[in-house]
């Protein structure tokens, strides 16, 4: 079974400053790692993902995110935050083969970026 | 082109009723989920329709839940005999081949049952 734990309900953060939020994840084989952010009143939509190849990978509206296996870690950043980045992001890992019920993503609770002036 | 759309954005209905949700995938999209978002659980799987193979349904919470996809194309979960705990917001989501593709998602149904 996977799980993935994401540390802190709240992140808040000045605008300008470093945007980090966390994700663990617990799985038998490395899994399949995204991240998606859902803002206000919208569906969610992928940030990021990270299949095979090199760890650190970049995403859309200046994020990334590095995979450490050692770790078992998938942890977002982004150098310097804008108001706009204000929503609920959730990291979601899904396993690398099919089948046993285990098709689909399996997300993290979500933590809520507040971004302060 | 058109993203994943769901029908109705909003539901209330009361105790007891069934009720039935629609998502129509992006054009061309083989794979078809289903998801609850609620405050108390977060994000649950609930099913995945690969093509027209008939699905695994060991994620549906209760047996009052189906789900069926019609061509490969359109998919319905129906509630039947909706209970309070029901209410949620149920998501959708199609990819191109399968899991490991990228999902999009549509905006959702927001259930409320009374």
């Amino acid at each position: 079974a996977q799980s993935v734990t994401q540390l802190g309900s709240h992140v808040s953060v000045s605008e300008g400053a470093l945007v980090l939020l966390r994700c663990n994840y617990s799985s038998s084989v490395p899994p399949y790692l995204f991240w998606y952010v859902q803002y206000p009143n919208q569906g969610l939509q992928l940030l990021l993902k990270y299949t095979t190849g090199a760890t650190l990978v970049k995403g859309i509206n200046g994020f990334e995110a590095e995979f450490k296996k050692s770790e078992t870690s998938f942890h977002l950043t982004k150098p310097s935050a804008h108001m706009s980045d204000a929503a609920e992001y959730f990291c979601a890992v899904s396993p690398p083969y099919s089948g046993g019920g285990a098709d689909g993503l399996t997300f993290g609770k979500g933590t809520h970026l507040i971004i302060q002036p | 082109g058109a993203g994943v759309s769901q029908s109705p954005s909003n539901k209330v209905t009361e105790k007891g009723k069934d009720v039935e949700l629609r998502c129509d995938p992006i054009s061309g999209h083989t794979a078809l989920y289903w998801y609850r978002q609620s405050l108390g659980q977060g994000l649950e799987f609930l099913i995945y329709f690969q093509g027209n193979s008939a699905p695994d349904k060991s994620g549906l919470p209760s047996d009052r839940f189906s789900a069926e996809r019609t061509g490969g194309s359109v998919s319905t979960l129906t509630i039947q005999r909706t209970q309070q705990e029901d209410s949620a917001v149920y998501l959708c989501a199609s990819s191109r081949r399968g899991f490991t593709d990228t999902q999009y998602f549509g905006p959702g149904t927001r259930l409320t049952v009374l």
